[in-house]
């Protein structure tokens, strides 16, 4: 089936500690994104990428690092350098971004807590 | 100034009513814009897209949308229970960066029996 897999779906991080979320989409999509919610709130933008080898910051991309060395993958690293990072992090793909019809799809979230 | 802008509620609705979101962008830019709906604990998913003035109707939902107002909305018609979740309005950037979606806050919505 085609779709957007996030890895794991639960993360517990110690302060100071680096981690990456995984996003693996089948869908042929070309553009990929990742947004940060938190409780009670909308969807925050952190990077998203439009084609291979290319991304641009959000409006929330300090304390984050991605890359997009494949069509189908998207990872998230969520740096010590982030503040706050306990969220719900959402990753989510179009056919060609906003150019046609910008609809995403989107992954069933890695929910991530810092102890 | 956000760059949309949702009241964030909760709107309250008996089973049965009109239900009536609304949601102002301040991108004159914009050309696509949709409504995603959020259950608790889930991730959202798109209920509806609109890339033109007017309205769409699909089923009981029906967008609305007028871009010298910068003004879009969603009215969900005969609500159910099952309609109760937070709904967030989306646009899409204006510039070259067209591919840049960005989501309000979202309007918590729930349908009393």
């Amino acid at each position: 089936d085609g779709g957007i897999t996030q890895s794991p779906k639960y993360l517990f991080r110690k302060e100071g500690q680096n981690v990456t979320l995984s996003c693996e989409q089948n869908l042929n999509h070309d553009a990929m994104y990742w947004y940060r919610q938190d409780p009670g709130q909308g969807l925050r933008l952190i990077y998203y990428s439009q084609i291979v080898n290319d991304f641009q910051k959000g409006d929330i991309a300090e304390g984050y690092s991605v890359s997009r060395e494949k069509k189908e993958s998207f990872p998230l690293t969520v740096t010590s350098a982030q503040k706050n990072p306990t969220a719900f992090y959402l990753c989510a793909s179009s056919i060609d971004g906003g150019r046609s019809t910008g609809e995403l799809f989107f992954g069933e979230g890695s929910r991530l807590t810092v102890l | 100034q956000k760059e949309v802008e949702q009241n964030s509620g909760p709107l309250s609705v008996p089973e049965g009513a009109i239900a009536s979101l609304n949601c102002t962008y301040s991108d004159r830019g914009s050309q696509s814009f949709f409504w995603y709906r959020q259950y608790s604990g889930k991730s959202p998913e798109l209920i509806m897209s609109i890339y033109s003035n007017g309205d769409k109707e699909d089923g009981r939902f029906t967008a609305q949308l007028n871009k010298a107002s910068q003004y879009v909305s969603l009215l969900i018609r005969d609500s159910q229970p099952s309609d109760s979740a937070t709904y967030l309005c989306a646009v899409t950037a204006g510039d070259s960066s067209a591919s840049k979606i960005i989501f309000g806050s979202g309007t918590r919505l729930s349908i009393r029996p």
